[in-house]
């Protein structure tokens, strides 16, 4: 079967930098997504990765080890607008993602 | 820039009543994703479709149907409607081919409370 795991919380200080992490266990992988959601607003497209190594956008970086069926969002200088769900996800067939339980971060001043 | 846009944001329905969700995406994105959201859950899949043609089948129910146009929007359709499907429904839409289902870009959601 087809899954993806990362922590349910994660809590973090202002300014600090704070990691999510994520493995998937699937067949036919083609690479690993991040999407940010804010409580009731829509998920957005944060980063992805097909290949090993890091992808550096802003204070966002994501990062993916296909041996290790592992790959983790890093966001640096965090702030307080950072507080919200960070869900990995890869696609599954042509035109499907399957999605993780999502990782609530939690910034406190 | 033109984002997905989402129609109506809320809806309030009876039980076994029927719903239509609808869904325009950016322009020049043909293809559409269907996905219902509870309260602190994931976004499960429910269909996409890619250049009008149903592509990929999720978790959707029998009791629900959807379709994309000429014009590229889609339409969801829920029939008999239960407690269980209130939730947040979320409309994507990403350019053309496989390799842009990782990246998708989300309206802002349907609300649908069924009481």
């Amino acid at each position: 079967g087809q899954s993806l795991e990362q922590p349910s919380e994660v809590t973090a200080v202002e300014g600090a930098i704070v990691q999510i992490n994520c493995t998937y266990q699937t067949s036919g992988f083609y690479g690993l997504s991040w999407y940010q959601q804010h409580d009731g607003g829509a998920p957005t497209f944060l980063s992805y990765n097909a290949l090993d190594g890091l992808e550096e956008t802003g204070r966002f970086s994501s990062f993916l080890s296909r041996s290790d069926s592992y790959g983790y969002l890093l966001l640096q200088e965090l702030q307080m607008k950072d507080s919200a769900s960070y869900f990995c996800a890869e696609r599954v067939g042509n035109y499907q993602l399957i999605w993780g339980a999502g990782t609530k971060l939690i910034i406190k001043p | 820039a033109a984002g997905v846009i989402q129609s109506p944001r809320h809806l309030i329905k009876e039980k076994r009543e029927t719903a239509t969700l609808k869904c325009y995406p950016i322009p020049r994105h043909d293809t559409v994703y269907w996905y219902q959201q509870g309260p602190g859950q994931d976004p499960q899949f429910l269909i996409s479709f890619y250049e009008k043609m149903q592509s990929d089948k999720g978790s959707i129910p029998d009791r629900f149907s959807a379709q994309q146009f000429s014009d590229y929007h889609s339409e969801l359709n829920m029939s008999s409607l239960e407690l269980g499907d209130s939730a947040l429904y979320f409309c994507a839409s990403s350019l053309e081919g496989p390799e842009s289902t990782d990246t998708q870009y989300f309206g802002p959601g349907t609300r649908l409370t069924v009481l």
